[in-house]
């Protein structure tokens, strides 16, 4: 494969389940990327993390945990979450994390909670 | 902080044909990236086009250009000879040089549909 990938496409979840998300890259980027997209709303940046260290966490509740085991591979687990955090969750990698570096997005993963 | 605003929700546009998506933005930085990404019914965001603020010259990518104006800190895209295929939502984005180096601002963005 090639480009980013994200899985599951589609998840719905009851506000007690966990579940995780996973977000691959196959560009030989170093920095990862988790967006929220909701209705009506821009983009949200949620984390950042580059050559594996998260650099951002943009006020993110801990219902949202993310994971990035190496430069490849970025997860965020969800646990007891709400029913406003239905929305398409977007992952990007970058080469970098520099100014000058253009975000690769994955097709996204369409989440309801019930 | 920085701000990006696209003031036209939805846009329709005859197949063939060329239509124009605005967009504004507002940062105090000297040095940052202007992009349009294209998200069609697939939800996969693509990169349009990219500029660089510091580069006079407007970027062109095939049938779609911009057109920077940045004293009056404006970004519009062009698309000529529409295709069906363009029919997407557009957002425009802006990345600065502040201390968060990576962080995209989104527009709300721009419904574009191509008719027949």
């Amino acid at each position: 494969e090639t480009g980013v990938t994200q899985t599951p496409r589609h998840l719905v979840m009851g506000m007690t389940n966990k579940k995780s998300l996973k977000c691959e890259q196959h560009l030989g980027h170093n920095a990862m990327y988790w967006y929220k997209q909701s209705a009506k709303k821009p983009l949200e940046l949620m984390f950042v993390y580059n050559f594996k260290e998260q650099t951002e966490n943009n006020s993110v509740p801990s219902r949202f945990s993310p994971e990035c085991p190496n430069s490849s591979h970025l997860f965020l687990h969800l646990h007891t979450l709400q029913p406003e955090d239905s929305a398409l969750y977007l992952c990007a990698s970058s080469q970098s994390g520099g100014i000058q570096e253009t975000q690769y997005f994955g097709p996204g993963t369409r989440l309801l909670v019930l | 902080a920085q701000t990006v605003t696209q003031s036209q929700p939805e846009m329709s546009v005859q197949e063939a044909e060329t239509v124009t998506l605005s967009c504004t933005y507002d940062t105090s930085e000297s040095n940052y990236y202007l992009f349009w990404y294209k998200q069609p019914p697939s939800r996969q965001m693509i990169l349009v086009i990219r500029q660089e603020a510091y580069k006079q010259q407007n970027a062109t990518e095939n049938r779609f250009s911009v057109n920077f104006q940045k004293a009056a800190k404006s970004f519009s895209l062009k698309i000529s000879d529409s295709q069906l295929g363009d029919t997407a939502m557009y957002f425009c984005a802006l990345k600065g040089s502040g201390g968060s180096n990576y962080k995209l601002t989104f527009g709300k963005g721009t419904l574009l549909t191509v008719n027949p």
